[in-house]
């Protein structure tokens, strides 16, 4: 059975850089999409970016200019960097699995931005 | 980028109600559209692929229909557990995922 696991700080000040680890267990890192989500709270679910084990990377438009996703299959973990956070960017975060168009979600990590 | 819009935001209903939940697509995704469960602290819980496939291990008072731009998810039945929010999700066109609104189903 396949599990991700995010980890990193819980909280993070305004202006700084976000990061996050996804660990995954149960499967290769080196298959399927490994994808970022996240969720503010109250609302809906915002895609983050995708990464293939490759490096290949997409990233939603409106957040592109400050993320950074990577992978490291040696760890079989992919990384999320989110840089100049603001109050806007306090969510949960969940790293999934991607197969087939179809998310297979972590358990979610809540990261707030606060001085 | 295909936009998901679903309806309604939120509805109430009586354990035993029947429950349908509506997702539509700006553009034809075919029968590519997943459903979601999310109850309150937890990750979403994929119920319905492809449109009208039961995901293992979901119970059978959830069906999912639709193809093209029009999709429902009906829960049969409503039990206890079923009080959650759902979101539909396309898999037509990835990158970028999008997901609708998100339908929040209450007691009444």
């Amino acid at each position: 059975q396949v599990q991700l696991q995010e980890s990193g700080p819980g909280l993070v000040k305004p202006s700084e850089t976000l990061s996050l680890t996804c660990t995954v267990s149960g499967a290769s890192i080196s298959s399927h999409y490994w994808t970022w989500i996240r969720q503010p709270p109250g609302k809906g679910l915002e895609w983050i970016g995708f990464i293939y084990y490759s490096g290949s990377t997409y990233y939603n438009p409106s957040l592109k200019s400050r993320v950074t996703i990577s992978v490291d299959t040696s760890k079989n973990q992919f990384f999320l960097k989110l840089s100049s956070v603001a109050a806007a960017d306090t969510a949960v975060y969940y790293c999934a699995r991607v197969e087939e168009g179809t998310v297979y979600w972590g358990q979610g990590t809540t990261v707030t931005v606060s001085s | 980028d295909i936009q998901m819009t679903q309806s309604p935001s939120s509805l109430s209903a009586s354990v035993g109600d029947r429950v349908t939940i509506t997702c539509r697509a700006s553009q034809s995704i075919a029968s590519y559209l997943n459903w979601y469960q999310q109850k309150p602290g937890k990750a979403p819980k994929l119920l319905i692929y492809a449109a009208s496939s039961l995901q293992s291990g979901v119970p059978s008072r959830f069906s999912g229909s639709g193809s093209g731009t029009y999709f429902t998810l009906t829960i049969n039945s409503l039990q206890p557990e079923d009080f959650a929010t759902y979101f539909c999700q396309q898999s037509y066109n990835t990158p970028p995922l999008t997901f609708g609104g998100g339908t929040k189903v209450e007691i009444k």
